[in-house]
């Protein structure tokens, strides 16, 4: 089983400041990490996902994301936030079983990012 | 990007009445996943399905639940005897399918309101 906890679940920031927002998770099994956003009355669009390799992920918008496996933190980072980045952000797991894995993706509570003027 | 569509959007139901939400997912996958989110909670898993069987389920997906694959490319939710809880967002999704790869692609959503 897996679990995903989601440190804050608001985060107010004013315009060009740096962000972090934090994911820790629990699996019996290797996973996958993924963070979606979703912005006001729409669907989960992904940012950016960890499958192998490097453990500093980049995404889309400017976002990336750092895996630590002896924290089992998959933190959510930009450098210089806008205003257009106000979203709720949700980090997900899925199962990593190997080959061709398909299980479902477990979610955490999400964190509503709001950036200020 | 791969894209899933959902229809309708806005669903708006009685309570007891039975409602049916429609996804067409990217297609010739074989693997289909529903997802509900309640209003300010997180989005939890409802039930998979793959090669025209449910795969796995939560124990939110009840006898009142159900999934089809009516045709080739549309994939259906019903629920039967809609209650009040049953309010949410309902999310289709649709792996990518390459590799092991993992990567779930969410269509908009049906926003489901019970009166």
């Amino acid at each position: 089983a897996q679990s995903v906890t989601q440190l804050d679940s608001q985060v107010p920031v004013f315009e060009e400041a740096p962000v972090e927002l934090r994911c820790n998770y629990s699996s019996s099994v290797s996973v996958y990490l993924f963070w979606y956003v979703q912005y006001p009355n729409q669907g989960l669009q992904l940012l950016l996902k960890y499958l192998s390799g490097s453990t500093l992920v980049k995404g889309i918008n400017g976002f990336e994301a750092e895996f630590n496996k002896s924290q089992t933190s998959f933190h959510l980072r930009k450098p210089s936030v806008h205003i257009s980045d106000t979203a709720e952000y949700f980090c997900a797991v899925g199962p990593n079983a190997g080959g061709t894995s398909y299980g479902k993706l477990t979610f955490g509570q999400g964190t509503i990012l709001t950036v200020h003027p | 990007e791969p894209e899933v569509t959902q229809t309708p959007s806005h669903q708006v139901t009685q309570m007891g009445q039975e409602v049916i939400l429609r996804c067409v997912p990217i297609s010739n996958h074989l693997y289909f996943y529903w997802y509900r989110q309640i209003l300010g909670q997180k989005v939890e898993f409802l039930v998979s399905f793959y090669n025209n069987e449910i795969s796995e389920k939560s124990e939110i997906f009840d006898d009142q639940f159900s999934v089809e694959r009516p045709d080739g490319s549309n994939f259906t939710l019903k629920i039967r005897s809609t209650k009040l809880e049953d309010s949410a967002m309902y999310f289709c999704a649709s792996p990518r399918q390459s590799g092991a790869l993992n990567e779930q692609f969410f269509g908009p959503g049906t926003r489901l309101t019970v009166l």
